[in-house]
């Protein structure tokens, strides 16, 4: 199975900060690469899907980057309702594979 | 609106079986694949199973593979999750979720609110 790791695993930020989670995917994934937000209590949400590919709907202050096996996400400019759990996740092979998640706390 | 609803979950015993069920409406169920994404308590994601529209290219996670079986019936546009020989790390709540397209290689774009899973003596 393709192994996803995320960092940092934790990191404490401040509102209008700029934030950067990075991903690694043990071999190439292409561009099949998906960023989930999972506030507590809810269930996760899609933020952004081919890398890229922002979802509609989610603010512009997300983008996310990168192929092969090297994939970041950045918040421009965070806001309070940005402080949450994220997940990366390789659909390039079966068994379809999750990060670890990186838990962003308020500074 | 897309809608995806969870049941079957509950208490069991380990070693015994419980059959999840996701019925889901808002969109044209069979143009879509589906997965379940389940959670422990205070743990992170783990993709469980995903199947496409016609039922080919099934796929499960090692840790359920040969216990577990997907299955879908398109005439009632429900997702179903068959999970045998239950054991106590198999305690989650189980997200039923629509994928992005219709085959594999697909992302998770809906998500419904999941049904817990608790395997205890």
């Amino acid at each position: 199975a393709i192994r996803m790791t995320q960092s940092p695993s934790s990191f404490s930020a401040s509102t209008g900060d700029r934030v950067t989670i990075t991903c690694r995917a043990s071999q190439g994934i292409t561009t099949y690469l998906a960023w989930y937000q999972q506030r507590p209590g809810k269930a996760p949400k899609l933020l952004i899907s081919s890398a890229s590919t922002l979802q509609s709907g989610v603010p512009s202050r997300f983008s996310g980057s990168g192929s092969g096996t090297d994939f970041t996400l950045t918040i421009s400019s965070l806001q309070s309702e940005d402080f949450a759990t994220y997940y990366c996740q390789q659909y390039y092979n079966y068994p379809y594979t999750f990060g670890q998640g990186t838990k962003l706390e308020i500074k | 609106e897309v809608q995806l609803v969870e049941s079957g979950g509950g208490l069991v015993q380990p070693g015994t079986s419980l059959r999840l069920s996701c019925a889901a409406s808002g969109f044209t169920f069979d143009e879509y694949a589906m997965h379940w994404v389940r959670q422990a308590p205070g743990k992170g994601l783990e993709w469980v199973s995903g199947i496409p529209w016609n039922s080919d290219s099934i796929g499960y996670a090692d840790s359920v593979k040969g216990r577990f079986t997907i299955s879908r019936d398109n005439a009632k546009s429900s997702v179903y999750l068959q999970m045998n020989s239950l054991r106590a790390e198999d305690t989650a709540l189980y997200y039923c979720a629509k994928a992005s397209n219709g085959y594999s290689r697909a992302s998770s774009v809906s998500w419904g609110q999941g049904t817990l899973v608790i395997v205890s003596s």
